[in-house]
């Protein structure tokens, strides 16, 4: 079975401008989290849903927003990019919404200019 | 506010030694902890995991020791392979969470042939 895959691998943007980041959840998985790790510290959390619906929302400001979708397939959107965005963006997904064990997809590493 | 905290930068330890990674949290509620350990240009993989109502959980050459009281996890590899060279992240779910992960910053482990 596939594990949990995103796209772009590497995105370079230039600052003020927006970005979208795509993750495919493992199949059957109906929670995809979102996480930002900046290098040398570990991933923060950004974003969880499940079942379309936001059930988390980590201390990121209001430039950043996602949604999921009726496949279970997630967005990271961001606006406004400032150079601190820089950093490895993680997608992770599990079966459903309680304490358990996320499985993580190898990142789009967003470098802004 | 660091709730899991993972105090050693960096460990390095001779190959088929122990290696011990550590790491403190503050938060009473957390009551799942995990290991995830991360190579270059991947995502974190899980490692280990430890509910709140044991003490140790053994997986092969990786032990997880929790000590509720001092508020202290630690994991043991034994023995030490340099295939084990990697980031190793704690992190720790609890309460109301619904599964968000809350991750110390890392300890870069080498084992040197």
């Amino acid at each position: 079975d596939a594990g949990v895959t995103q796209s772009p691998t590497h995105l370079i943007k230039t600052r003020g401008q927006q970005v979208t980041l795509r993750c495919s959840p493992i199949s059957g998985h109906k929670s995809v989290s979102w996480y930002q790790q900046v290098l040398g510290q570990g991933p923060q959390f950004i974003f969880q849903y499940y079942e379309k619906e936001e059930r988390g929302r980590g201390n990121f400001p209001d430039r950043f927003s996602a949604r999921q979708f009726p496949n279970y397939s997630s967005e990271l959107n961001v606006n406004a990019l400032l150079l601190g965005d820089s950093a490895l963006y993680l997608c992770a997904s599990k079966p459903g919404q309680g304490n358990e064990k996320l499985f993580f997809g190898s990142g789009t590493q967003l470098s802004v200019l | 506010d660091q709730q899991v905290k993972q105090n050693s930068p960096s460990l390095s330890v001779q190959e088929g030694r122990i290696s011990i990674l550590n790491c403190d949290y503050t938060n009473s509620m957390f009551d799942y902890f995990l290991w995830y350990k991360k190579y270059p240009a991947e995502g974190p993989t899980f490692l280990i995991s430890i509910s709140s109502i044991k003490d140790k959980n053994e997986d092969g050459r990786f032990t997880v020791f929790l000590n509720k009281s001092a508020k202290h996890l630690s994991l043991h590899i034994v023995p030490s392979q340099p295939g084990d060279s990697a980031v190793y992240f704690c992190a720790a779910i609890g309460g109301t969470s619904y599964g968000k992960l809350t991750f110390g910053q890392g300890t870069i482990l080498t084992v040197h042939p």
